[in-house]
């Protein structure tokens, strides 16, 4: 069926160390792909997004890059801080049309050792 | 802050029960999701509404509806409560009327069924 795989599911590094997050997807006709960090006891926070009409976009410390032929798309984080700890989500729009839904993969928690 | 606003924070209720949620959007959205968060399932799209319609359905169960209000609030009504159900419930809301734009999550109402 249509879904969003991400990887990997628990993520540590060292304070200024980088993280990668990365995702797959499986419907080509796919075109928006947002990220999402989610700390503890709060709602999903859009972070960062890209179209399928750019390869990568970046903000400040975090980038997003997308594959489209290969239907991956990955979140990158530089010089991680202690505060980037949460969980983080990508998604994608599936279903095509008027019928775009967002389909979330199962999240990678990332921690961020001091 | 969101600006995306749920109610309660917490609900504690008995199997068999009925519940409403409830969530306003961002000032000038006109779309409202509603997602349920568990451990085992991740965030599931449940239901859409857009402008009063409902414009989009997931994986929601028949127990549950939802409405939008002509003042763009939405309740989301979960009737004879399972165990299953406790979860997380979140509510996003975006300006535009499919899954192809910015979501904005509120901070999730907690339910716990037992």
């Amino acid at each position: 069926g249509e879904n969003v795989e991400q990887h990997p599911s628990t993520l540590s590094v060292q304070e200024g160390d980088s993280a990668v997050i990365k995702c797959t997807y499986s419907d080509s006709a796919s075109n928006y792909f947002p990220w999402y960090k989610q700390e503890l006891g709060k709602g999903p926070q859009l972070i960062i997004d890209i179209r399928s009409n750019v390869g990568e976009k970046k903000d400040q410390r975090i980038a997003v890059t997308l594959n489209k032929t290969a239907k991956h798309f990955s979140l990158h984080i530089t010089e991680t801080q202690p505060e980037d700890s949460a969980v983080y989500f990508c998604a994608a729009n599936l279903g095509g049309g008027s019928n775009y839904k967002l389909t979330f993969g199962k999240g990678t928690l990332l921690t961020v050792n001091p | 802050d969101s600006g995306v606003t749920q109610t309660p924070k917490h609900l504690i209720t008995a199997t068999g029960q009925r519940v409403t949620l409830r969530c306003s959007p961002r000032s000038g959205d006109l779309s409202v999701y509603w997602y349920q968060q568990s451990l085992d399932q991740g965030l599931q799209f449940l239901i859409q509404y857009y402008n009063g319609e409902e414009r989009a359905k997931g994986n929601i169960l028949e127990r549950f509806s939802a409405q939008q209000f002509p003042d763009l609030h939405s309740e989301l009504n979960l009737s004879s409560l399972e165990l299953g159900d406790s979860a997380l419930y979140f509510c996003a809301s975006s300006v535009h009327p499919d899954g192809s734009y910015e979501q904005y999550f509120g901070p999730g109402t907690r339910l716990t069924v037992t």
